[in-house]
């Protein structure tokens, strides 16, 4: 089945440091990835979404300076939350959609969610 | 614009008891609609799906949902719960209609809690 890791599954930074955030498509490829931050206890928030070789789609709210994405192949896009802050603790989550380049028959309805990151901030 | 909406924070049941988790949904034409299930720490796990055909989908480890055009509703349920089934649910509706085509818009999602 559709498979996306992520990468790490866990950071604790410091406080003023960048992290970056691994998210792979295995065994599809994926012009499309998106990135969402969840809080305890709640639900799932759509900050980005990320295309492949063009620059990515903020939503409103979220800080283009401050939350760096990159999409530079069709398996791979980066998160990395710059200057981080004690606030930017969370759960992220990336999930990405089967272009259909592989060929596969997988859905294109669906998205593929990562295992998820949760990143703290001392 | 798109939404779903579960109305209920948190479900407990019995063991071996029948669940329902509710959702219902707000959309622009046909709705495409999902339930997934996340564990502590990790990341979500798809269910089922509707997109068009029969009402009652069936999905992953025994559950289904039933699409109700006229209710606006897509709840989730189960015959017999089991404690593994212990989880946070969210529902969720992809939007087919604006530029993106892509996104998906999720519940607040709704913990059950299966009681031994």
């Amino acid at each position: 089945g559709a498979v996306v890791s992520q990468h790490p599954s866990r950071v604790i930074c410091k406080s003023g440091t960048s992290v970056k955030i691994e998210c792979r498509s295995l065994d599809f490829q994926a012009t499309t990835m998106f990135w969402y931050r969840q809080f305890p206890k709640q639900s799932l928030m759509l900050m980005a979404t990320s295309n492949e070789g063009s620059k990515a789609t903020y939503e409103q709210g979220v800080e283009k300076d401050k939350f760096l994405i990159n999409h530079a192949s069709l398996t791979l896009s980066t998160l990395t939350v710059t200057s981080a802050h004690p606030e930017d603790s969370s759960f992220y989550i990336c999930s990405a959609r089967d272009s259909g380049a592989s060929g596969g028959r997988r859905s294109s309805y669906e998205q593929y969610f990562g295992p998820g990151t949760r990143l703290t901030v001392t | 614009a798109q939404s779903v909406a579960q109305p209920e924070d948190q479900v407990n049941v019995a063991e071996g008891n029948p669940l329902t988790v509710k959702c219902t949904y707000s959309v622009s034409g046909n709705p495409y609609l999902f339930w997934y299930v996340q564990y502590p720490n990790r990341g979500l796990q798809f269910l089922l799906k509707y997109i068009t055909g029969d009402n009652l989908v069936k999905g992953s480890y025994g559950f289904e949902a039933e699409f109700n055009k006229s209710q606006t509703s897509f709840h989730l349920k189960k015959p017999s719960a089991l404690v593994s089934d212990s989880a946070l649910y969210f529902c969720a509706v992809r939007d087919m209609i604006s530029n993106t085509g892509n996104q998906f818009y999720f519940g607040t999602g709704t913990s059950l809690t299966v009681i031994p």
